[in-house]
């Protein structure tokens, strides 16, 4: 079995600063990969950012990085220089090797104060 | 590319009715997905289809819900009959394949959702 928790249910960070949100994880895979989804108030999910489980290496894509500790499974988003798009619900969500099923977290709402 | 398309955006309907929601999927995505979403449980897996077959609807509450997928650019959730407790957001999915290892991970593009209350 799969599970995602995101401990904080809420989030708010001025505009242009720095926020981390918390991500953990657990899974019996071997290997997996694991995903943030953003849901602004349009409701859409959109793809944040994805990282390869085998690989050492942090993702990035522009503002939005992880930090990715495979052995205290844990998956933080970094979202630096915020902005006031920035505002939505985010999900934490995993899958394993084989497995089409993604397992979501509860979910983290930020706040982005002007 | 439009996306994934859904439809209705919202349908309001009374309890005991039929309710018929929509997908069509991105083309060439092989994976379609049906998810709800509620306050209280939060992003929930239905079902799913590979090439147009049903491979899990485990998360398929009760026999009220069947969903169908009669070819690779259109699906269906139909919940019949309706109840109050199925006012959710309903979200469909398809997925493309990406990554390695073994299989590659599914990468969704999720729809703009259907808004169901059933009052």
């Amino acid at each position: 079995a799969q599970t995602v928790t995101q401990s904080q249910p809420e989030m708010s960070v001025q505009e242009a600063e720095t926020v981390t949100l918390s991500c953990t994880y657990d899974t019996s895979e071997s290997d997996y990969y694991l995903f943030w989804y953003k849901q602004p108030p349009s409701r859409q999910m959109i793809l944040v950012i994805r990282q390869e489980a085998y690989k050492q290496q942090n993702a990035t894509e522009n503002r939005f990085s992880v930090n990715f500790q495979k052995a205290a499974k844990s998956f933080s988003l970094k979202i630096s220089d915020s902005q006031l798009g920035d505002a939505a619900m985010y999900f934490c969500a995993l899958e394993g090797f084989g497995n089409e099923k993604l397992t979501f977290g509860t979910g983290t709402r930020l706040t982005i104060i002007p | 590319d439009a996306g994934v398309i859904q439809s209705p955006r919202h349908e309001v309907t009374e309890m005991g009715q039929e309710v018929t929601l929509r997908c069509k999927p991105i083309s060439g995505h092989n994976s379609l997905f049906w998810y709800r979403q509620t306050m209280m449980r939060g992003l929930e897996l239905l079902i799913y289809f590979n090439n147009n077959v049903p491979i899990d609807d485990s998360g398929m509450p009760e026999d009220r819900f069947s969903a169908k997928m009669p070819n690779a650019s259109f699906s269906t959730l139909k919940i019949q009959p309706s109840e109050p407790r199925d006012s959710a957001v309903y979200f469909c999915a398809s997925s493309s394949t990406w990554g390695g290892g073994s299989s590659g991970a599914n990468v969704l593009t999720f729809g703009a959702g259907s808004r169901l209350t059933v009052l």
